[in-house]
């Protein structure tokens, strides 16, 4: 079953901000929120991810609000390689069958 | 980071055979590797969990004797496609944990494009 929400699409001009929502509000205490990217024909890169707090890395920045019942990935400055399908999956612990791919979000960066 | 290679990259080959795809960390050991596979236009679906040493567990609905996995070693992983057919091809995707602890992120490899004629 799919435990986040993201929009099917987004667009963003290149050199701006992309910000990409998701919701999980049926998450749970001890869930973490991870956000990977799939270029196409490519395996998914995982980009970060966080419990409560806000993460910033090299690549992005995730925002969880205080319910922890939705987040937002922000890439600061979109590049025409940042065109991908991101999704935002919960998951608790290490095994692989909680970690669902939802259908994502496919961000476009337009020049 | 950790890096996980998987080859080959693609291949094309004819109905009947079988085929075999790697999924190697180079950087890590993974007591835990994953195997997706993903049709186009569509999300990535958990094929099995494979253990170091142990055997694979495969999710619902994917058969076994048809995708046979082996996990030999900390850094190595396969996946062979028995008796392949068109239906088969699909893009087929691996992944590792790096560690046991509980917020690990997974590790993925390039994928392999895998075309039955």
């Amino acid at each position: 079953d799919a435990k986040t929400t993201q929009p099917p699409s987004m667009d963003c001009a290149e050199g701006r901000a992309a910000n990409l929502p998701c919701n999980h509000s049926t998450i749970s205490g001890n869930e973490y929120v991870y956000w990977y990217r799939q270029i196409h024909s490519q395996g998914p890169q995982y980009i970060i991810h966080g419990l409560k707090n806000n993460e910033t890395n090299e690549m992005a920045s995730l925002i969880i609000t205080e319910d922890r019942k939705s987040s937002t990935l922000i890439l600061p400055h979109a590049s025409l390689r940042d065109t991908a399908v991101y999704y935002c999956i919960v998951r608790v612990g290490t095994g692989a069958n909680n970690l669902f791919f939802g259908t994502g979000t496919r961000l476009t960066v337009i020049p | 980071g950790a890096v996980v290679s998987q080859h080959p990259s693609w291949v094309i080959c004819k109905s009947g055979t079988s085929v075999k795809i790697e999924c190697r960390s180079l950087d890590f050991q993974a007591t835990t590797m994953f195997w997706y596979r993903q049709f186009p236009k569509q999300s990535l679906m958990l094929m099995a969990t494979s253990n170091e040493g142990s055997k694979a567990t495969y999710e619902q609905g994917v058969e076994k004797d048809k995708f046979l996995i082996n996990h030999a070693s900390l850094t190595l992983s396969t996946l062979t496609v028995t008796s392949a057919h068109p239906e088969d091809s699909s893009f087929y995707i691996c992944s590792a944990l790096a560690a046991l602890e509980g917020n690990s992120p997974l590790h993925f490899g390039n994928g392999t494009r895998l075309t039955v004629t």
